[in-house]
């Protein structure tokens, strides 16, 4: 089974600054996806951003990018400008690239999360 | 679109007690989940459904039960409520098998007392 661990548990940052939000993974597998999703105080997950390893690109969604090193298995969320609105829980989250649909295995499988809190 | 629509937001049980979260979704995904967010935790997967009339356990499917009679619905029943299972509770949907990831629902905050 794979498991997703976010070190950081609580960071914080000064508005317009910018920030990065680690996550580290264990899989067997190479080729799957990762997300990172955004919690904030109304407890609606929203997804932030979506990198697939078989792609060496980073993926990039206006302010926020990753950095993703497939061999270090890393897949750090840098948010650029913080804003206020940044304010909330952000999750990692991996998938199996795998299609079997009768595997619990093969859903998303989330870290424990970093509270990340934006100062004026 | 409403997207997914769980109700209650908020509960509280006593213990012992039954009760049904109800989840409904109205993009015509197959694939419907539940999971679960203990304080200062990540999500836990309790009980998917790949389609209508198939279900199965995730990782922590112990005190719940689930059914799939429609591709819209997706509840989830607790059947003798515990402290245990005092958490946040998510309903999630997805396009195909989640690879371009999950729409969530808001979620249920229950409290067992």
């Amino acid at each position: 089974a794979q498991t997703v661990t976010q070190s950081q548990p609580e960071m914080s940052v000064q508005e317009a600054e910018t920030v990065t939000l680690s996550c580290t993974y264990d899989t067997s597998e190479s080729n799957y996806y990762l997300f990172w999703y955004k919690q904030p105080p109304s407890r609606q997950m929203i997804l932030v951003i979506r990198q697939e390893a078989y792609k060496q690109q980073n993926a990039t969604e206006n302010r926020f990018s990753v950095n993703f090193q497939k061999a270090a298995k890393s897949f750090s969320l840098k948010i650029s400008d913080s804003q206020l609105g940044d304010t909330a829980m952000y999750f990692c989250a991996f998938r199996s690239f795998s299609y079997s649909i009768n595997n619990a295995g093969n859903m998303l499988t989330f870290g424990g999360g970093t509270r990340l809190m934006v100062k004026p | 679109n409403a997207g997914v629509t769980q109700t209650p937001k908020f509960r509280i049980l006593k213990i012992g007690q039954s009760m049904t979260l109800q989840c409904t979704q109205d993009m015509n995904h197959n694939y419907m989940y539940w999971y679960r967010q203990d304080p200062g935790m990540g999500l836990k997967l309790i009980y998917y459904s790949v389609g209508a009339g198939i279900t199965d356990k995730g990782e922590v499917p112990n005190g719940y039960n689930v059914s799939r009679s429609t591709t819209e619905d997706f509840p989830l029943r607790l059947e003798l409520a515990a402290p245990s299972q005092t958490s946040v509770y998510f309903c999630a949907s997805s396009y195909s098998s989640g690879v371009y990831g999950y729409t969530f629902g808001s979620g249920t905050r229950l409290t067992v007392v």
